[in-house]
């Protein structure tokens, strides 16, 4: 089945700066990717996702790479805000309707 | 805009009783899902729902697990006899098109049910 790998498990960023996260997938299979950010003790809300006819999707600070040759993706953040602070999960999965299989997580801290 | 929603928040209970987690997906979506969360863990896949039958489950959605959708509206998971390995945050989700996406299908979770074996 699909594993996905994920990091770093923490992060923290200077308030402004840039974030970047990392993820694999074993799957060559998988074709939809999304990002979800997790507050502590709320649902997982997705932020921004990909699929795989598509290299790169952007949505104002927040953007999305996919390498499908390489299968990876990342998640980059740009100017940085404390409401940033969150927990964030990549997910891989064959289609939008079928099953998510998530990665670990990675705590990310915003310093102001 | 439209949300899913989970009934209770918080549930306890003793080890071997039954529970039985609420949802209420959004209304025109047509595929459902149950993922837990163990505390400071990933999120992981238990069951997906689709026309009225479960399409795929995980190894942890053994026999002690069903799920149902009672009255068209209502999707729930059972937990027959619980287990102190149970106490987790249980998701529910759903799946379809909705006018924050874009008009592009995307997976939407609920708050969760935080259930605590004792």
């Amino acid at each position: 089945g699909e594993n996905v790998e994920q990091h770093p498990s923490t992060l923290s960023v200077q308030e402004g700066d840039s974030a970047v996260i990392k993820c694999t997938y074993s799957d060559s299979a998988s074709n939809y990717f999304p990002w979800y950010k997790q507050e502590l003790g709320k649902r997982p809300q997705l932020i921004i996702d990909i699929r795989s006819n598509v290299g790169e999707k952007k949505d104002q600070r927040i953007a999305v790479t996919l390498n499908k040759t390489a299968k990876h993706f990342s998640l980059h953040i740009t100017e940085t805000q404390p409401e940033d602070s969150a927990v964030y999960f990549c997910a891989a999965s064959m289609t939008v309707q079928e099953k998510l299989t998530f990665g670990t997580g990675t705590r990310l801290t915003i310093i102001p | 805009e439209p949300e899913v929603t989970q009934t209770p928040s918080h549930q306890v209970t003793q080890m071997g009783q039954e529970v039985i987690l609420r949802c209420v997906p959004i209304s025109n979506h047509l595929y459902f899902y149950w993922y837990r969360q163990i505390l400071g863990q990933k999120v992981e896949f238990l069951v997906s729902f689709y026309n009225n039958e479960i399409s795929e489950k995980s190894e942890i959605f053994d026999d002690q697990f069903s799920v149902e959708r009672p009255d068209g509206s209502n999707f729930t998971l059972k937990i027959r006899s619980t287990k102190l390995e149970d106490s987790a945050m249980y998701f529910c989700a759903s799946t379809g098109r909705t006018r924050l996406a874009g008009h592009q299908e995307t997976q939407y979770f609920g708050p969760g049910t935080r259930l605590l074996v004792l």
